[in-house]
C-alpha cells in the first residue's frame, strides 16, 4: 500500500510570508502527527490530529497551526515566517490507538531566507 | 511520558552484531518500549517494539530486562545500510494520541 505522502519536498520562502505544508496519510489511518526537526533542537512534536479534532499540541507558538479533512489528509500552516523556522518538517500517520506505531513521510524541507 | 536515556554515538563493524541499549529506569507497568531510526535525510522508521517479553522480527532484535528499567536492540548483521540514529521513545499509553517524544538517539556508525 502507499505510504505517507507530504508535498511539497522542497520550499523557500522569505520572512514574514506564511506556508502551507500536505500531508497524505496510509489509507485506513486516522491519525496525523506534525513534527519539526531542526539541528538544535532535535525532533519536535507540533499536532495531532485524529478525526478531523486536533488532539495533543506540543510546545509551539499559535503561527502553527493545522488542520485535517474528512479524508484524513492534513495541512500545516506556518503563518509570518521567521527564520528559525527553517526545518524539515514530517508528518506520521498511524490508527490512532495510542501508542501505536508510526509511519513518517520523507517530509517537507522549509527554508525560510 | 517517561524519559530514556541512550549514549550519543557507537561504532559497529559491518557484518558484526550492533547491540544498542537504552536505560528507561521510570518506565511504567503498561508502557511498550519502541524504536525507531532516522537514516540521514529521511522521515524516522519504525523498527519494533515490545512489553516486557523479548521481540524479534525481520529487522532486529529487542531484549527487555526483567525489571523492564532498561533495554537493548539488536541489529544481528549489521550493514553499512544501517547508518542511522536510533532511538528508544516511550509513548504515552493513556490513549493519549500519537505524540512521540524523540531524545537525541543514539548514532551508530557501521564502518567497512
Amino acid at each position: 500500500k502507499a505510504g505517507v505522502t507530504q508535498t511539497p519536498r522542497y520550499l523557500i520562502k522569505t520572512r514574514g510570508q506564511q506556508v502551507t505544508l500536505s500531508c497524505s496519510p496510509i489509507s485506513g489511518h486516522r491519525s496525523v502527527s506534525w513534527y519539526q526537526q531542526t539541528p538544535g533542537q532535535g525532533l519536535q512534536f507540533l499536532f495531532e490530529y485524529f478525526s478531523e479534532t486536533q488532539r495533543n499540541k506540543g510546545n509551539f507558538p499559535g503561527r502553527f497551526s493545522g488542520r485535517q479533512f474528512s479524508n484524513s489528509r492534513s495541512e500545516m500552516n506556518v503563518s509570518t515566517l521567521e527564520l528559525g523556522d527553517s526545518a524539515l518538517y514530517l508528518c506520521a500517520s498511524s490508527h490512532g490507538q495510542g501508542g501505536t506505531e508510526a509511519f513518517f513521510g520523507q517530509g517537507t524541507r522549509l527554508t525560510v531566507v | 511520558d517517561a524519559k530514556t536515556t541512550q549514549p550519543p554515538s557507537m561504532d559497529c563493524a559491518e557484518g558484526r552484531a550492533a547491540n544498542l541499549p537504552c536505560n528507561h529506569s521510570t518506565i511504567s507497568g503498561n508502557e511498550y518500549v519502541y524504536w525507531y531510526r532516522q537514516i540521514h535525510s529521511q522521515g524516522p522508521q519504525y523498527i519494533i517494539h515490545g512489553l516486557k517479553n523479548n521481540e524479534t522480527n525481520e529487522m532486529a532484535s529487542l531484549i527487555i530486562t526483567e525489571d523492564r528499567k532498561s533495554s537493548t536492540l539488536i541489529l544481528p548483521h549489521a550493514t553499512l545500510r544501517d547508518t542511522a540514529v536510533y532511538y528508544c521513545i516511550l509513548p504515552p499509553n493513556n490513549n493519549a494520541g500519537n505524540m512521540l517524544t524523540f531524545g537525541g538517539g543514539t548514532r551508530l556508525m557501521v564502518k567497512p
